[in-house]
């Protein structure tokens, strides 16, 4: 089974905060995917990578930056967090890009306040 | 307009019953199309692809009508274990600016009543 998993399942930071959301997964996957996922406006995909160290935007790259050292890692950057931030954060990871199924971990819900 | 819309609900309906979710898309170019899944407060997962001659799994059917470039997923005697938000995704079609990425619809909220 494909396990995608995520540092925290619930994150609590202030504006201004940098913050750090990990994602690991266990299958070998060439890209991983970070998205926000908000009521109303659907997933939204945020960055992805489709090798080490490559790294493409997204629809909604502002205020984030990506970091993938390695092949099972992908982390997501909050540089200065703000409270449009606040958000349901997925990662997923798919074995090849344009492959139909992603795995997702289990998200994590930040809240900026 | 959205790449991908879809009636966000709630569906509420009673056990046993049969119901319909459409789901339609801007790009005639698309070629690809899925239903996924997400429980409450869980990850979505794929549910099933949808095929050009449509194709069934189980209790649940899925259509592709491209003239009119929509989608839909009919779930036949209704579970209260069908009860979740279902996603309707498009790959992103080969040249565009989304090749190899999915694009997610908002979803529709199933909730399924004893």
């Amino acid at each position: 089974d494909v396990k995608v998993t995520q540092s925290s399942r619930y994150l609590v930071k202030r504006t201004g905060e940098k913050v750090f959301l990990e994602c690991v997964q266990d299958m070998d996957h060439e890209n991983m995917f970070w998205y926000r996922q908000d009521p109303g406006l659907g997933l939204r995909l945020i960055y992805f990578s489709y090798d080490v160290k490559m790294k493409e935007k997204g629809d909604i790259p502002e205020g984030y930056s990506v970091s993938r050292e390695k092949k099972e890692r992908f982390s997501l950057i909050l540089e200065s967090a703000s409270t449009n931030q606040t958000s349901m954060y997925l990662c997923a990871s798919s074995r090849r890009l344009g492959a139909h199924e992603q795995y997702f971990g289990p998200g994590t819900r930040l809240t900026v306040t | 307009r959205k790449e991908v819309e879809q009636d966000p609900g709630p569906f509420n309906v009673p056990e046993g019953a049969t119901v319909a979710f459409n789901c339609t898309y801007s790009n005639s170019a698309s070629q690809s199309f899925f239903w996924y899944r997400q429980d409450c407060r869980k990850e979505p997962k794929l549910l099933m692809s949808v095929y050009s001659s449509g194709n069934e799994d189980g209790r649940f059917t899925a259509q592709l009508n491209r003239a009119s470039q929509y989608i839909s997923l009919l779930i036949r005697d209704s579970k209260l274990s069908d009860s979740a938000t279902y996603l309707c995704v498009v790959k992103g079609s080969p040249g565009s600016s989304n090749t190899g990425k999915l694009i997610f619809g908002q979803g529709t909220t199933l909730q399924v009543k004893p």
